[in-house]
């Protein structure tokens, strides 16, 4: 089964919108990390967020904001007036902490494209 | 700039070759991951090293080995390579854990792009 799905496999917005990229995680831990990475077209990836599990509180960076709800297992992130420079694909990656290593659980992947 | 070097950034070979990827990590990173990038299987984690030491195994095949150095560079082997392991291998690091692995977000490098002919 999946531990992180991204349902959205593509989304097209037009430049200013808002867009909002949703994510659904699947856990037994109660400690857990929920994280945001971002790749442009030019392909690295970019580390945009980390969110431990016990902390609820909703972020915001810059146009950037993020809203995690634990009841429905969801770490979803909210472009305010999308850029050009937005289009990219975003990843929501799950990691569990404990055990004699560790490795994170990516979505698919969510391809945003912005369009002027 | 990540600070996560992997070279080459392309390679191109024929099937049944084997070739070795590699990765240094940012400095003072500990972790070393693997992660495999096909277009039909997204982002998969193969394997984890943490010190040397191999910490935590995912989807990597029988065919593929890796380790990590003293010097914390790892290397990520694939042999009797095959069409199917086309793809954009990435390596990523992370500071030491302070509360148990996970914890940490990875710092990924630009990732090697293998092409199998």
């Amino acid at each position: 089964a999946q531990k992180v799905t991204q349902a959205q496999t593509e989304i097209s917005v037009v430049e200013k919108e808002d867009v909002t990229l949703d994510c659904v995680y699947e856990t037994r831990d109660t400690t857990y990390y929920l994280f945001w990475y971002k790749q442009p077209p030019s392909g690295e990836l970019v580390f945009l967020i980390r969110r431990n599990s016990f902390d609820e509180q909703n972020e915001i960076s810059g146009r950037y904001s993020w809203n995690f709800q634990k009841s429905t297992s969801s770490f979803n992130f909210t472009i305010t007036a999308s850029q050009v420079v937005d289009s990219a694909v975003y990843f929501c990656a799950l990691s569990e902490l404990g055990g004699p290593g560790n490795q994170f659980y990516f979505g698919t992947g969510t391809s945003l494209t912005v369009i002027p | 700039d990540s600070g996560v070097t992997q070279t080459p950034k392309h390679l191109i070979t024929a099937t049944g070759q084997r070739v070795t990827l590699r990765c240094s990590p940012r400095s003072g990173d500990l972790s070393v991951y693997w992660y495999q990038q096909s277009l039909d299987q997204g982002l998969q984690f193969l394997i984890h090293y943490y010190n040397g030491e191999e910490r935590a195994k995912g989807n990597i095949l029988e065919r593929f080995s890796a380790q990590q150095f003293p010097d914390l560079h790892s290397e990520l082997n694939l042999s009797s390579l095959e069409l199917g392991d086309s793809a954009l291998y990435f390596c990523a690091s992370s500071p030491p854990p302070a509360e148990g692995f996970g914890n940490q977000p990875q710092h990924f490098g630009d990732g090697t792009r293998l092409s199998i002919l």
